[in-house]
């Protein structure tokens, strides 16, 4: 059973970058695609972006200009990174591992999520 | 963008009881559609993908249908550890989810 776990600041500036890891174990992370979502306090569920174990990306249009998104396969390790931070970034940060079955991809493996707050 | 409207908001019901969450889309996505269980503090987990097919080791007491712009969750007998907020999620055009259906006990 493949187990992701976030890490980082759980506390970033404003108008600062906020860096999160997710660390894949109990599986490859190979042949997957890998996926940030996050929940702001009292909202729903928002779709980030999803990296591909080659390096492929994809990325919410809306966070796109602010987004950075990598994979190290050989630390079995995937990040994220958000610049110029607001207060309306402050979330749970989740990452996933992205599956396909035919024809299409579901999120079947989730962190716990963490929260990072954007205060000063 | 897709936007997909979860109702009811929240729910409260008895054990053993019926209970049937709506998901529509704002244009039809075919069955690119799946449905996720979250309780507070722990990772959401997937329940069935593809609109009605049924994730290996959850319950059959939950089912999906629907295509097109509709679909429904049911959970034929609900149990106190179903107690969760449950999510649809479209996979036809990137990906958005609902704003989620709260399942409280009576």
């Amino acid at each position: 059973q493949v187990h992701l776990q976030e890490s980082g600041p759980g506390l970033v500036k404003p108008s600062e970058t906020l860096s999160l890891t997710c660390s894949v174990s109990g599986g490859s992370i190979n042949s997957y695609y890998w996926a940030w979502i996050r929940q702001p306090p009292g909202k729903g569920l928002e779709w980030i972006a999803y990296i591909s174990d080659t390096g492929y990306t994809r990325k919410n249009p809306s966070l796109k200009s602010r987004l950075a998104i990598s994979v190290d396969t050989s630390k079995k390790q995937f990040s994220l990174t958000l610049s110029s931070v607001t207060a309306a970034d402050t979330a749970v940060y989740y990452c996933a591992r992205q599956n396909y079955r035919d024809p299409l991809f579901f999120f079947d493996s989730w962190g716990q999520g963490t929260l990072v707050t954007v205060s000063s | 963008d897709i936007q997909m409207t979860q109702s009811p908001s929240s729910l409260s019901t008895s054990v053993g009881d019926r209970v049937t969450i709506t998901c529509r889309a704002s244009q039809s996505i075919s069955t690119y559609l799946n449905w996720y269980q979250h309780k507070p503090g722990k990772a959401p987990n997937l329940l069935i993908y593809a609109a009605s097919s049924l994730e290996s080791g959850v319950p059959s007491r939950f089912s999906g249908s629907g295509s097109g712009t509709d679909f429904t969750l049911t959970i034929s007998s609900l149990q106190p550890e179903d107690v969760a907020i449950y999510y649809c999620q479209q996979s036809f055009s990137t990906f958005s989810f609902g704003g989620g259906t709260k399942v409280e006990i009576k």
